[in-house]
């Protein structure tokens, strides 16, 4: 089963409207976190925004915030006021395991997000 | 701010051919990685370190060694190169996981390998 599913690989959004990109994941283990990454077409892998497990709030960087639903097991990223910069692909990744023993990183598929002018 | 080095940028091997990939960083993070993208996928974990002389598999190590004599540099050797390993290959690094650092992996541009 995966353990991290991005059911969107494609999506358009029109400039500085708000957008939801959707993440679910998979795991037993309580302790946990969770990463958004931006890959532009450039190439480069972007970290925006953390979530662990054990967070009382939503995490929010700017423009990013996640929206985590801990029963659901989803941690969707929305991206207020969208910017033609933010065309580019997002991947969703989780670390299982307590932070200070987990070092690997399981990632999704993505989602490739275009910034309609 | 160079953060994580990679070189290549690019490279064509042909079948059977080795190369180095080199990564660096100057973050002085002890945490090392490497990851390869295929085509429309997420990443996955190639080899990983925790320290200089400390390396472990990750998900798919076949065909690929890592060495790690120093905490700055953390090459990635490809022997006789097969095109399944046609791919992009992303160094990583990260503090010592702590609940303060949350284990964020900071990323290098990347190398696209093609196998032909």
């Amino acid at each position: 089963a995966q353990k991290i599913t991005q059911t969107q690989p494609g999506m358009f959004v029109q400039e500085k409207e708000a957008v939801t990109l959707d993440c679910t994941y998979d795991t037993s283990d309580p302790s946990y976190g969770l990463f958004w990454y931006k890959q532009p077409s450039s190439g480069e892998m972007i970290f925006l925004i953390y979530q662990g497990s054990y967070d009382q709030q939503n995490a929010t960087e700017g423009r990013y915030s996640l929206n985590f639903q801990k029963a659901r097991k989803s941690a969707n990223l929305v991206i207020s006021a969208s910017q033609l910069g933010d065309s580019a692909m997002y991947f969703c990744a989780m670390r299982e395991g307590p932070t200070d023993s987990s070092y690997k990183l399981i990632f999704g598929s993505g989602t490739r997000l275009l910034v309609r002018p | 701010n160079a953060g994580v080095t990679q070189t290549p940028k690019f490279r064509i091997l042909k079948i059977g051919q080795s190369m180095t990939l080199q990564c660096a960083q100057d973050m002085n993070h002890n945490y090392m990685y490497w990851y390869r993208q295929d085509p429309g996928m997420g990443l996955k974990l190639i080899y990983y370190s925790v320290g200089a002389g400390i390396t472990d598999k990750g998900e798919v190590p076949n065909g690929y060694n890592v060495s790690r004599s120093t905490t700055e540099d953390f090459p990635l050797r490809l022997e006789l190169a097969a095109p399944s390993q046609t791919s992009v290959y992303f160094c990583a690094s990260s503090y010592a996981p702590t609940g303060v650092s949350k284990n964020i992996q900071y990323f290098g541009a990347g190398t696209r390998l093609s196998v032909l």
